[in-house]
């Protein structure tokens, strides 16, 4: 089956570490996506990437850096520069046709 | 610059009366519009899109939407709500011509009254 695999479900860290957080697709996008949630909040767009070794900041950048070295994999690290990551982050992957977006299942980090 | 606005950040309806979710964007262009739906601790599934062909799109578990260019407008409906529909809804827009961004509505939390 074709889709997006974010891992884990749920993260947990201590204040002050870095964590990555995984995501993969085989649906042959070229585009992909980090967006953080917020409860009761909408979508807010962290980092995007168009193309493999090109990627661009959203609204929300600092503090988070990712990676694109490969078309099937967009992971992203929250990094200790992050004043507020408790959050529910969303990966999500896109055609060029209509830019409909594909989402994975999320990740729930907790920093403790 | 591309935006999207949804009026009433929280529904409820009776169930088996209508849902109606309203959604406009503002656009320079004519757009692609989507309907996604979040049910919680999960990410967002495609309920319908509109790709400037037909005008009234039918979507998954009964929804439609209706583009509106000259109200640009898309808003959601169903018939019937089912207890199921419970869930929070996100408008969003596109424009490939300039670029991958997506633009997503601030979306709209159903609540489905038994």
């Amino acid at each position: 089956d074709g889709g997006i695999t974010q891992s884990p479900k749920y993260l947990f860290r201590k204040e002050g570490q870095n964590v990555t957080l995984s995501c993969e697709q085989n649906l042959n996008h070229d585009a992909m996506y980090w967006y953080r949630q917020d409860p009761g909040q909408g979508l807010r767009l962290i980092y995007y990437s168009q193309i493999v070794n090109d990627f661009q900041k959203g609204d929300i950048a600092e503090g988070y850096s990712v990676s694109r070295e490969k078309k099937e994999s967009f992971p992203l690290t929250v990094t200790s520069a992050q004043k507020n990551p408790t959050a529910f982050y969303l990966c999500a992957s896109s055609n060029k046709v209509y830019n409909e977006q594909f989402f994975g299942p999320g990740t729930r980090l907790t920093v403790l | 610059a591309q935006s999207v606005t949804q009026l009433g950040s929280h529904v409820s309806v009776s169930e088996g009366a209508l849902v109606l979710l309203r959604c406009n964007y503002s656009s320079s262009v004519p757009p692609y519009l989507f309907w996604y739906v979040q049910y919680p601790n999960q990410g967002l599934q495609l309920l319908l899109k509109y790709t400037s062909a037909a005008t009234l799109v039918k979507g998954i578990n009964g929804f439609e939407a209706e583009f509106k260019k000259s109200e640009t407008s898309f808003h959601l409906t169903k018939p019937s709500a089912h207890m199921s529909d419970a869930a929070e809804y996100f408008c969003a827009v596109s424009d490939p011509s300039r670029g991958s961004k997506v633009i997503f509505g601030p979306g709209t939390s159903l609540s489905v009254i038994p």
